[in-house]
C-alpha cells in the first residue's frame, strides 16, 4: 500500500529556511512525480510545485521560483521540499502527494491527479 | 491562471438527501487530443490531507463508495453524493491539472441539516 510520511512540525523565525521531508513507501518511487500543496490555517489548497523522482526535473509556479527547491533522494526514496526566506503568510500546513504522470496523444508530458497524500507538517514562522 | 470558482460556499443537507456542488473554470479543461477533462475532486475531513474522490472529471478513484459521482465537461462541473452519509461532512475541493500552476477551488463545506 503506497504511503508518504513526513517530517515533523517546525517553527522558524522570519527570514529563515525550512525543509520539509517526505518519505514514500510501498510503491517504485522512481515511477511517480511527487508534488507539494500548503495550506494555510482555516485556508484553502495552495499548489507549490512538482518534481520528477525518475530525472529530477521540476515546476514550481512563478509565485514561488526562487524561494522554493524541491529535490528527491532515491537511495531513501524520500523527497524534499525547501522554502527560504520565510515569511509569515508562509505558516501552513505542507503536503506531499503522490502525482501519476503521462504522456497525451501529442507525446505532451502531463501529471494526473493527486493520489497518494501525506499527512501533513505544520511550519509556523513567527519571530 | 485558470480560476476555478465553486458554489455553493457551503451546504446543510439532511442525512440520505442528495448535495451538490459546482465548479466554474475560468478556460476549459478539456483537453481535445484525447478528450479526457483534466479536473479532480478531493474531500477534506477536519486534521485530514486531502483524499482524491473524482478523478478525469468523472472516475471514481479506486475504493470511494458509489454515492460519489462526478460530471460535466468543458468548463462546468458538477460533484453529487445521491445519498449523504454522517461521514460525508467535510470540505470539498475541485482540482484543475490541465496546466500549470494547478489550481483548487476555494472549497464548499458540507454539513448536515
Amino acid at each position: 500500500q503506497a504511503q508518504l510520511v513526513q517530517s515533523g512540525a517546525e517553527v522558524k523565525k522570519p527570514g529563515a529556511s525550512v525543509k520539509v521531508s517526505c518519505k514514500a513507501s510501498g510503491y517504485t518511487f522512481t515511477s511517480f512525480p511527487i508534488t507539494w500543496v500548503r495550506q494555510a490555517p482555516g485556508q484553502g489548497l495552495e499548489w507549490m510545485g512538482w518534481i520528477s523522482a525518475y530525472n529530477g526535473n521540476s515546476n514550481y509556479p512563478q509565485k514561488l521560483q526562487g524561494r522554493v527547491t524541491m529535490t528527491t533522494d532515491i537511495s531513501t526514496n524520500t523527497a524534499y521540499m525547501e522554502l527560504r526566506s520565510l515569511r509569515s503568510d508562509d505558516t501552513a500546513v505542507y503536503y506531499c502527494a503522490r502525482a501519476p504522470d503521462l504522456y497525451d496523444n501529442s507525446g505532451h508530458y502531463r501529471l494526473a491527479a493527486f493520489d497518494v497524500w501525506g499527512h501533513g507538517t505544520m511550519v509556523t514562522v513567527s519571530s | 491562471d485558470i480560476v476555478l470558482t465553486q458554489s455553493p460556499d457551503s451546504l446543510a443537507v439532511s442525512l440520505g438527501e442528495r448535495a451538490t456542488i459546482n465548479c466554474k473554470s475560468s478556460q476549459t479543461v478539456l483537453y481535445s487530443s484525447n478528450n479526457k477533462n483534466f479536473l479532480a475532486w478531493y474531500q477534506q475531513t477536519p486534521g485530514q490531507p486531502p483524499k482524491l474522490l473524482i478523478h478525469w472529471a468523472s472516475t471514481r478513484q479506486s475504493g470511494v463508495p458509489d454515492r460519489f459521482s462526478g460530471s460535466g465537461s468543458g468548463t462546468d462541473f458538477t460533484l453529487t453524493i445521491s445519498s449523504l452519509q454522517a461521514e460525508d461532512v467535510a470540505v470539498y475541493y475541485c482540482q484543475q491539472y490541465y496546466s500549470t500552476p494547478y489550481t483548487f477551488g476555494q472549497g464548499t463545506k458540507l454539513e448536515i441539516k
